[in-house]
Parts: C-alpha cells; structure tokens; sequence
C-alpha cells in the first residue's frame, strides 16, 4: 500500500517548457488534491478534483492545468512554465467529501524553472 | 492577508521538556483545525484535529487547544523527543474544508535537543 505517489521527485526546467506531473493514490479516495510549497510560506491549493469527472479551481489555478484521469490519478500541467513556478508541488488525497477528514499527502515534486 | 498564522518560525526545545507552537486564525468561519507534521524531503502528515465544537483534543504525547474568542489554537508536545524535530504546519477549514480546502500557515521548525 503506496498512499499516495508523485513523479518525477525533481525536475528542472527552462521558462517557456511544458511538463506534467503525475499523482496516483492507491486508497480508493475520492477526492484528490494538488498544493504547492514555496519557501518560508504554507501550503496553497491549485486546483482539487471532488470526484472523478469533476476539477475546480483552487487559490493559485494560474498557469496551470489539471486532469482527473480516472479514480486513482490527477495530473497537473505546467503549459509555459515561468521561475515564478518553481516550487515544491504536493498531491493530496481524502477518502470522501461531505465530512472532515484529513489529507494524505504524497512526497511532493521540487521543481526548478530556469 | 495572511488567515492563518504562525508567528513563530521555529522553536527550540529540550527533549522531555513540553513543545508549545502557537498559531492564530483571522476568519471566524473556520470550524476545523488541523496540525501537520513535515519532515524534510517528505509530505506533511496528519498529526492531531480539533472542530470547532471542542476545546480540546489529545491523543498520546499530542495536545490540540482551541480558544475560539481568542481565534487561538495551540499544540502541546509533552513529553518532546528528538525525532518530534519537524516543521509543523497548523491548517484551518470552514465548510468548504471538506473539500479538503485547507488555509495553512507558514509552519515552525521545532527543534528538539537531547
């Protein structure tokens, strides 16, 4: 049982390049979850996915892109990527909405845009 | 401006003696509390909640305290041990928390010495 697994771990990038990076849980939740880490602040919610088939915008939804691909994973997507995107990214799971629960969070991606 | 706040950004503590991080909330409709720990080059983890319905919470070592007039929550470590050395993130919800919409504060580094 993996929780919940990101990839890549790191990655660098050149302002203008795409990438996407992955997130699967393996815990049968419902709702999933992508937050962003940058340095001396909290965590900040990009974009969510309450169920499948369904993605909303989160505090900071600018210059990215999500997919909810099924269940199990929840993709985000970097079109154009700018130094203002360098950052550690987290995904993050709970079991259902509709009640207090607490997120799982995977090991995060640490991007670097150059 | 900031709705969720660590003033302290770290905390140095000897191990047995008691950890107290502190952390204030600006929004009179937040109802759900949470305390996070984070380790480096990990995800945070689920460490103790509170609703707003309580005053207290406790499971094990870990205390969670609400003073909803004072918008004041705090988290007790007691007795502290070198492997509690971790940011800890204090993070509020109102109903849309469910969602697992989550407003974090900035984190404090505790630090525990043997």
């Amino acid at each position: 049982n993996a929780g919940v697994t990101q990839t890549p771990k790191f990655q660098v990038l050149k302002t203008g390049q795409s990438m996407t990076l992955q997130c699967a849980q393996d815990m049968n939740h419902n709702s999933m979850y992508w937050y962003r880490q940058d340095p001396g602040m909290g965590l900040r919610l990009i974009y969510y996915s309450a169920s499948e088939g369904t993605t909303d915008k989160g505090e900071v939804p600018n210059g990215y892109n999500v997919s909810r691909l099924n269940k199990r994973e929840f993709s985000l997507r970097l079109e154009s990527a700018a130094p203002s995107q360098t950052s550690v990214y987290f995904c993050a799971s709970i079991r259902m909405t509709g009640i207090h629960s607490p997120l799982h969070f995977g090991n995060g991606t640490r991007l670097t845009v150059t | 401006d900031q709705q969720v706040k660590q003033n302290s950004p770290s905390l140095s503590v000897q191990e047995g003696r008691i950890s107290i991080l502190n952390c204030d909330y600006t929004n009179s409709m937040f109802d759900y509390f949470l305390w996070y720990k984070k380790y480096p080059a990990e995800g945070p983890t689920f460490l103790i909640s509170i609703s707003s319905i309580k005053d207290k919470n406790e499971d094990g070592r870990f205390t969670v305290f609400l003073n909803k007039s004072a918008k004041h929550l705090s988290l007790h470590i007691v007795p502290s041990q070198p492997g509690d050395s971790a940011v800890y993130f204090c993070a509020a919800s109102d109903e849309r928390g469910s969602q697992g919409n989550l407003i974090f504060g900035k984190g404090t580094k505790l630090s525990v010495k043997p």
